[in-house]
């Protein structure tokens, strides 16, 4: 079946303690990214990537990194999480035909960060 | 910064209905995108317009562009309550190849 998978889907932190939030596809697209939602703010894009080894900040980057080793994962790392990064994120991909096309989005992760 | 801005922001309608909701951004794109999202789930693509269309249609949604006035419209006709959900536009610029978002509409359909 095709699909994005996050991992995990809820998660509890305190600041500062790092954590790892990954995203896997199985359809070969080569747009992966990475999305924060918030109440009233709907979806902002936090990083995205072109394909293998290529990334780039989306609107809210700001305290995240990612990496894209293999084309299939794209994991999104919080290394000192403070309470403002508590959200709803979502992880999404794509083919890209010259242009960004229709996206697929995994169930969504839910942070809170004491 | 967010480029889509959806209105209204809630929509509540009898079920058998036709629900309009609109959707403007600001720069120049390549093409905007329409997704639904049930109750803090996944969000799922509904249909795609590119900047050289006007007007698209599947099954029960039809959606327009007007590029001129850099606004978009999704209608959905004879509404169901399973179309209950939270509507987005997500705009995808002509030069680069970032996805912007709207705040979306929530539309409730009663039966």
């Amino acid at each position: 079946e095709a699909q994005v998978t996050q991992n995990p889907r809820y998660l509890i932190t305190v600041t500062g303690k790092k954590l790892t939030v990954t995203c896997s596809q199985n359809m070969n697209h080569e747009y992966m990214s990475w999305y924060r939602q918030d109440p009233g703010l709907g979806l902002r894009q936090i990083y995205y990537s072109m394909n293998v080894e290529v990334t780039d900040k989306g609107d809210v980057p700001e305290g995240y990194k990612v990496s894209r080793k293999e084309k299939r994962n794209f994991p999104l790392i919080l290394e000192s999480p403070s309470p403002n990064q508590t959200s709803l994120y979502f992880c999404a991909s794509s083919f890209i035909r010259e242009v960004v096309n229709e996206q697929f989005f995994g169930p969504g992760t839910r942070l809170t960060v004491l | 910064s967010q480029q889509g801005e959806e209105d209204p922001q809630a929509l509540s309608i009898q079920e058998g209905e036709n629900a309009t909701m609109n959707c403007s951004y600001k720069t120049s794109i390549n093409n905007l995108q329409w997704y639904r999202q049930n109750s803090g789930r996944g969000l799922v693509h509904l249909i795609l317009i590119r900047s050289n269309e006007r007007e698209k249609h599947s099954g029960r949604l039809r959606v327009t562009l007007d590029t001129s006035k850099k606004s978009s419209s999704l209608l959905i006709t004879a509404s169901r309550a399973a179309d209950t959900a939270s509507y987005f536009c997500a705009t995808v610029r002509s030069n680069d190849y970032k996805l912007s978002f709207g705040a979306g509409t929530t539309v409730t359909v009663r039966a």
